[in-house]
């Protein structure tokens, strides 16, 4: 079956504007992460999605982060008035129940602000 | 103590060679346990789940210690696609759920 996907792949945007990165999960999978990665850097959280629960945003950085998921299915990450630290791969992932279960990645989506 | 601490590496292994890494983690109350791999400019990719009684798959082997609170990695007969990173990653659910992932050991197989 169809794995995660995200897009755009690659975006490269100004310093100051807005962008939405978009992540379809695995179908029937009702957990939903994002993460973002630097270069050569670890995996940072930023959010967590279960069910019809309230998200987990412990991770997001500041204000300027928000995710939403509609349906239980679909997620968007939208950043407001990108800075150039905001700049970095952005990975979603799904898994079938809770954190318990074994996460499945996205390609990701490689954010560049300039 | 970290959360979750992994020896960043690069460990550089010759062909054939048995490699082992560990991955201690600080909550005694964490539940399940994963390694992941990660290859240069992609994404993670699940390589075991870790369970209590140890499991192997294939020239992997994966195990729990929760005494000592660390899982381990064994890659016996190292082939050169074995090149990546590795993850490691602790889930616990309490009041509330959290997932930490380790910032990952560098393995170097050389032909």
């Amino acid at each position: 079956g169809a794995g995660v996907s995200q897009s755009p792949s690659n975006k490269v945007t100004e310093k100051g504007k807005d962008v939405e990165l978009r992540c379809d999960p695995i179908s029937g999978h009702t957990a939903l992460y994002w993460y973002r990665q630097s270069l050569g850097q670890g995996l940072e959280f930023l959010i967590y999605f279960q069910g019809n629960s309230a998200p987990d945003k412990s991770g997001l950085p500041s204000d300027r982060f928000s995710a939403e998921r509609t349906g239980g299915s679909v997620s968007t990450l939208t950043i407001q008035r990108t800075q150039q630290e905001d700049s970095a791969v952005y990975l979603c992932a799904s898994s079938p129940l809770s954190i318990t279960y074994e996460q499945y990645f996205g390609p990701g989506t490689r954010l560049t602000v300039t | 103590r970290k959360e979750v601490e992994q020896d960043p590496g690069p460990f550089n292994v010759p062909e054939g060679a048995t490699v082992a890494f560990n991955c201690t983690y600080s909550n005694s109350a964490s539940q399940s346990f994963f390694w992941y791999r990660q290859d240069c400019r992609k994404e993670p990719k699940l390589l075991m789940s870790v369970y209590s009684s140890g499991n192997e798959d294939g020239r992997f082997t994966a195990q729990l210690n929760r005494a000592s609170q660390y899982i381990s990695l064994l890659i016996r007969d190292s082939k050169l696609s074995d090149s990546a990173t590795y993850l490691c990653v602790v889930n616990t659910m309490n009041r509330d759920d959290k997932i930490i992932f380790g910032k990952g050991t560098r393995l170097h197989i050389l032909p």
